[in-house]
């Protein structure tokens, strides 16, 4: 039973447009939320993060959406670079005594100069 | 220098063979965590240490074993390695002060033949 679900395996943008990435989670007890970024021959590094206590959280040209209701979030980048093509994973955390990341089977996410 | 680092990052090996996978980190996490992703399926759990005297199974032991040295140190062992164990392992530090965000090394891909 997948918790964290990306069911979009791979996505092509054109540099300098948005790349909007999802995500879907089941578990109602998440309640921290991340994205990571992984290249190839690389380990994923830490990209941005959000709580469920907020709906959105920005970092530059990334921004990450939490729609609770849903149970869904966005990683959006603006504008794209031919640098952000990479895997892109979302992982979640939550529920008391919980230490562990739920991962999603990631997203490659292709800009096109 | 890297603040997590595998060895080896490459190995090739056959079955029935006992293999041992190494992870060091720098950035003084009392976390550690051992991940392997194979493709199309993201990042699993194979186990976790919240400190050396703490060993946790995660969502797919089996097959492994790992030992935590020193707070720095912390290694996976495939006692008979199986061709199903072929993929990428990653091994991660965890922060918990700032919600669990985890730091990983760069993998070690292993063959299993």
């Amino acid at each position: 039973d997948q918790q964290v679900k990306q069911n979009s395996p791979s996505l092509s943008v054109q540099e300098g447009r948005i790349s909007i990435l999802n995500c879907d989670y089941t578990n109602s007890m998440f309640d921290y939320f991340l994205w990571y970024k992984k290249y190839p021959a690389e380990g994923p590094t830490f990209l941005i993060s959000i709580s469920s206590i907020k709906d959105k959280n920005e970092d530059g040209r990334f921004t990450v959406f939490l729609n609770k209701s849903a149970k869904h979030l966005s990683l959006h980048i603006v504008p794209s670079q031919p640098g952000d093509s990479a895997v892109y994973f979302c992982a979640a955390i939550g529920g008391a005594g919980s230490y562990q990341l739920t991962f999603g089977k990631g997203t490659k996410l292709s800009v096109i100069p | 220098d890297a603040d997590v680092t595998q060895t080896p990052r490459n190995r090739i090996t056959k079955t029935g063979k006992r293999i041992m996978l190494e992870c060091s980190q720098t950035k003084g996490h009392d976390r550690m965590y051992w991940y392997r992703q194979d493709p199309g399926l993201g990042l699993r759990l194979i186990y976790y240490s919240f400190d050396v005297k703490d060993i946790n199974k995660g969502e797919i032991s089996d097959g492994y074993s790992v030992s935590r040295q020193a707070q720095a140190k912390f290694s996976l062992s495939l006692e008979s390695a199986i061709p199903n164990q072929t993929a990428l392992y990653f091994c991660a530090t965890g922060d918990p002060a700032s919600q669990e965000t985890q730091y990983f090394g760069p993998g070690t891909r292993l063959l299993v033949l």
